[in-house]
């Protein structure tokens, strides 16, 4: 299995700050990697497919970068929507493996 | 407007069965591959499984290999997630979600791009 460590688990920011959470895989995944956003009593969302590519309707402060077993998230300049719990995911080979989740709260 | 629409939520007692089902809607269902992702109470994200309603092909997480089932029955778009036997650690939310690419060859378009409702399944005696 595919193991998916993310970093931090929990941040604290405050709203026009520029975020980055960090997903590492055990191996390489190539581009295959997901990252979704959480609220509470709510479904995932797709935020970023394919690394960097960003899912339509989704705000263009959200970006994704990195290959092989590194990748980030970055929000460029944070709003208050966007605090909430965020995943990644490899979806490799007919598997896929999420990371424990980032919490990112309100300074 | 493409959809996943769940059944509600169950309570059951341990050692009892269950099948929670996610009808598609919107979209060829046979074409795009349907997976399961469980979220324990206050827990992350945890991928179960996945089929293809086109010819029912599965694949499982060895962690819910053996755990459960996913079946599909493609003639009312309609997946299923099923337990012969319950536990009090199958207490979470399921849901299901379609992954993107829209064909069975999986590719780097495969992330889940559509989610179900949820369906919170309470087991308890």
């Amino acid at each position: 299995d595919i193991q998916m460590t993310q970093s931090p688990s929990s941040l604290s920011a405050s709203v026009g700050d520029r975020v980055t959470i960090t997903c590492r895989a055990s191996q390489s995944i190539t581009t295959w990697l997901a990252w979704y956003q959480q609220k509470p009593g709510k479904a995932p969302n797709l935020l970023i497919y394919k690394a960097s590519r960003l899912q339509s309707g989704v705000p263009s402060r959200f970006s994704g970068s990195g290959s092989g077993t590194e990748f980030t998230l970055t929000i460029s300049s944070l709003q208050p929507d966007d605090f909430a719990t965020y995943y990644c995911q490899q979806y490799d080979t007919y598997s896929g493996t999420f990371g424990q989740g980032t919490k990112l709260e309100i300074k | 407007e493409v959809q996943l629409v769940q059944s509600g939520a169950q309570v059951k007692k341990p050692g009892k069965s269950l099948k929670i089902s996610c009808q598609g809607s919107g979209y060829t269902f046979t074409n795009y591959w349907i997976g399961w992702v469980r979220q324990m109470p206050g827990k992350g994200l945890e991928w179960m499984g996945i089929i293809y309603p086109g010819d029912s092909e599965t694949r499982y997480s060895p962690s819910f290999h053996g755990q459960v089932t996913i079946s599909a029955d493609k003639s009312i778009s309609t997946a299923y997630l099923q337990w012969s036997s319950l536990k009090a650690s199958d207490t979470a939310i399921y849901y299901c979600a379609r992954l993107g690419g829209g064909f069975k060859t999986m590719g780097s378009d495969d992330a889940f791009d559509v989610w179900g409702q949820g369906t919170m399944v309470t087991v308890s005696s």
